[in-house]
């Protein structure tokens, strides 16, 4: 166990639908983060939350809209998603962001498949 | 911004046989360099990391250099075994606005033959 907990493990959603991703450290981590990993590509970062702000928008489509209501939490909303947005998303925290020897903490990530 | 370049994406070992992965990075500001293991069903997990003012790390049957003047790093694997067969990420850490950001790598796909 890495202290980090994704649910759902797996979604599976048409592209009208409204989900929600969820996410939750145990860390007492102050920086959460999103990231997607698809087939083939590397990692690639989507938010970055440090004290519950966003810090980081790594130019991600409007669909994808993300909430950090405290320090321990992170969740992704998902809507009008397409089929390209079919991975892995993968949450990770850190104790802070500013420490250049930073170490990630990762989730096991959802699943995600739009029909 | 930061670009990492790993190689190769899949790489084959006879059980007992050493397997090495480079990456290239393309900030010499870049000033961190860790090691993540993915295995399946699993978010990738910090194995080894080393600083820019270091050459070489060891732990155990894992090892990871780094040649700063030219912008490489590789992650070495002694003594392998079924259970190191995984995906490794390289990354390498630098600083922007936001803080300090890692750039992953593609990805090596380890497969070992027992």
């Amino acid at each position: 166990e890495t202290g980090v907990t994704q649910t759902p493990r797996h979604l599976v959603m048409g592209m009208t639908n409204k989900k929600s991703l969820k996410c939750e450290q145990h860390l007492g981590h102050n920086a959460m983060y999103w990231y997607k990993q698809s087939a083939k590509k590397p990692l690639e970062l989507m938010f970055v939350y440090s004290l519950e702000e966003r810090v980081e928008n790594n130019s991600v489509p409007s669909r994808f809209s993300p909430e950090c209501p405290n320090s321990s939490h992170l969740f992704l909303h998902l809507h009008t998603l397409q089929p390209e947005d079919s991975a892995l998303y993968l949450c990770a925290s850190s104790q802070g962001l500013h420490d250049p020897l930073e170490k990630l903490f990762f989730g096991s990530g959802t699943q995600l498949s739009v029909l | 911004g930061e670009n990492v370049e790993q190689h190769p994406s899949t790489l084959s070992v006879q059980e007992g046989d050493s397997a090495v992965i480079k990456c290239t990075y393309s900030d010499s500001a870049s000033n961190y360099f860790p090691w993540y293991k993915q295995e399946l069903g699993k978010g990738p997990q910090l194995i080894i990391d080393i600083r820019s003012n270091v050459g070489e790390k060891k732990d155990q049957r894992i090892a990871v250099t780094l040649n700063k003047t030219a912008k490489h790093f590789s992650l070495h694997i002694t003594e392998t075994q079924p259970e190191d067969s995984a995906v490794y990420f390289c990354a390498a850490s630098v600083l922007n606005n936001a803080g300090n950001m890692l750039t992953f790598g593609g990805g090596t796909r380890l497969m070992v033959k027992p």
